[in-house]
């Protein structure tokens, strides 16, 4: 069973629509992140979640906006997307902001339009 | 430019085989290095962590820490057609707290 959760698995939406991906993490963990990944690349940062305060945005694109409800649930909403923002996006958890160890959730494949 | 390097492969050892994944890396004061397995399709799967120079196992996997040379390996024993996968190596960045540096990926292929 993965401990770190996300909806939905598959997302297809045009440039103008907006949606959200969801996560969330059953570890008790203080840090969550989001990653994006491109076929054949490793996954890339885009932003981190302390106690449900960001504490980093590698200057992503402002049509994707985080938000952390509480320390188990991470949100991240879209809007006005790229075709090139199609890509697998990836939830993960560790169990404090600076802890390195990391675990991924399965992944959103976002295909846009 | 922090930066982990992995041979992309593939890498292809027959069923039973010891498998052997190495990186490098440049950050000279990380003090974190993991493992990630992914398959086609899915998500990175963490698989060992390791933090000292030494050897670390955990059953089947044996992590590997060097960091007077910067390299970090992992060793598959009895390797299994199911072990094919993408296997990335990640460092922490000493720059920016909970980041990783990931390197590209090498993509190990166990045959029959």
């Amino acid at each position: 069973d993965t401990e770190v959760t996300q909806t939905p698995k598959h997302l297809v939406m045009g440039m103008t629509n907006k949606k959200s991906l969801k996560c969330e993490q059953h570890m008790g963990h203080r840090a969550m992140y989001w990653y994006k990944q491109k076929a054949k690349k490793p996954p890339e940062l885009m932003f981190v979640y302390s106690y449900e305060k960001l504490s980093i945005n590698e200057s992503v694109p402002s049509r994707f906006s985080p938000e952390c409800p509480n320390s188990s649930l991470l949100n991240l909403h879209l809007h006005a997307l790229q075709p090139e923002d199609s890509a697998l996006y990836l939830c993960a958890s560790s169990q404090a902001y600076g802890d390195y160890e990391q675990y991924f959730g399965p992944g959103t494949r976002l295909t846009v339009t | 430019q922090k930066e982990v390097e992995q041979n992309s492969g593939p890498l292809s050892v027959p069923e039973g085989a010891i498998a052997s994944l190495n990186c490098t890396y440049s950050d000279r004061g990380s003090q974190s290095f993991f493992w990630y397995r992914q398959y086609s399709g899915k998500s990175p799967e963490l698989i060992m962590s390791i933090y000292s120079n030494g050897d670390k196992e955990d059953g089947r996997f044996t992590a590997q820490l060097n960091k007077a040379s910067q390299y970090v390996s992992l060793l598959i024993r009895d390797s299994q057609p199911s072990d094919s996968a993408t296997y990335l190596c990640a460092g922490g960045d000493t720059g920016t707290a909970s980041k990783l540096t990931f390197g590209t990926g090498t993509r190990l292929q166990v045959t029959l």
